[in-house]
């Protein structure tokens, strides 16, 4: 197992553009969770699954944002209509119950 | 509401001197509290975690660090730092199956 996987590393996009990222996690975890960092912040909680369902969203995800787990095993988290705001980077996690996450290394998005 | 403080956006130390950071929570039950580094345009790698029981916890790299319900702190400690430690440190509380982070503290490593 090679951990926690997150791609693209980087995007960079138009203001108005639609973007995804995706994430792998460890096979045999049942939680994932993303986490959007700015600079000079720690990591702020954005949502997270247990298996196929999304249970908790905070509410610094917006109607703009929208992530999903299909079938309980990789994840995609979308923005829609970018805005400059969205520049961040965007960490997946994954962990076995309430059990330490482990962390990807992440999609910088760059809104231009 | 839960939150972490981490009171020194920066600290400078000399390669081989002890180093200790800083964290305190706000949190009403007993904590689950957890380090983790960060090298620039990484993930996070942990650190080392707390639960339950032994208030001093041994981590990776050679650190250490005691929980202190008292004072609400969470502190960090190597004894000699290496150049390769240099990296942003975090803090972070576990709420409701979510972690909580403070802002981070950057290590800078004189040679």
């Amino acid at each position: 197992d090679t951990g926690v996987s997150q791609n693209p590393r980087h995007k960079i996009t138009k203001r108005g553009q639609n973007v995804t990222f995706r994430c792998d996690p460890i096979s045999e975890h049942n939680r994932l969770y993303w986490y959007r960092q700015t600079l000079g912040q720690g990591p702020e909680f954005l949502t997270y699954f247990q298996n196929e369902a999304q249970l908790e969203k905070s509410r610094l995800l917006s109607d703009r944002f929208s992530a999903e787990r299909p079938k309980g095993s990789f994840s995609t988290l979308e923005i829609q209509r970018t805005e400059q705001g969205d520049s961040a980077m965007y960490l997946c996690a994954s962990s076995w119950d309430n059990t330490e996450a482990f962390f990807g290394q992440g999609t910088r998005l760059t809104v231009v | 509401a839960q939150s972490v403080t981490q009171p020194d956006i920066h600290i400078t130390v000399s390669e081989g001197a002890s180093l200790e950071l800083r964290c305190n929570y706000s949190y009403g039950a007993t904590p689950y509290l957890f380090w983790y580094v960060q090298s620039p345009g990484q993930g996070l790698q942990l650190l080392l975690k707390y639960f339950s029981g032994d208030t001093l916890v041994q981590g990776i790299k050679g650190f250490e660090a005691e929980f202190k319900r008292s004072q609400s702190s969470f502190n960090l400690r190597k004894p000699s730092v290496h150049w390769s430690d240099a990296a942003e440190y975090f803090c972070a509380v576990d709420s409701s199956y979510k972690l909580i982070f403070g802002s981070g503290t950057r290590l800078l490593v004189r040679p």
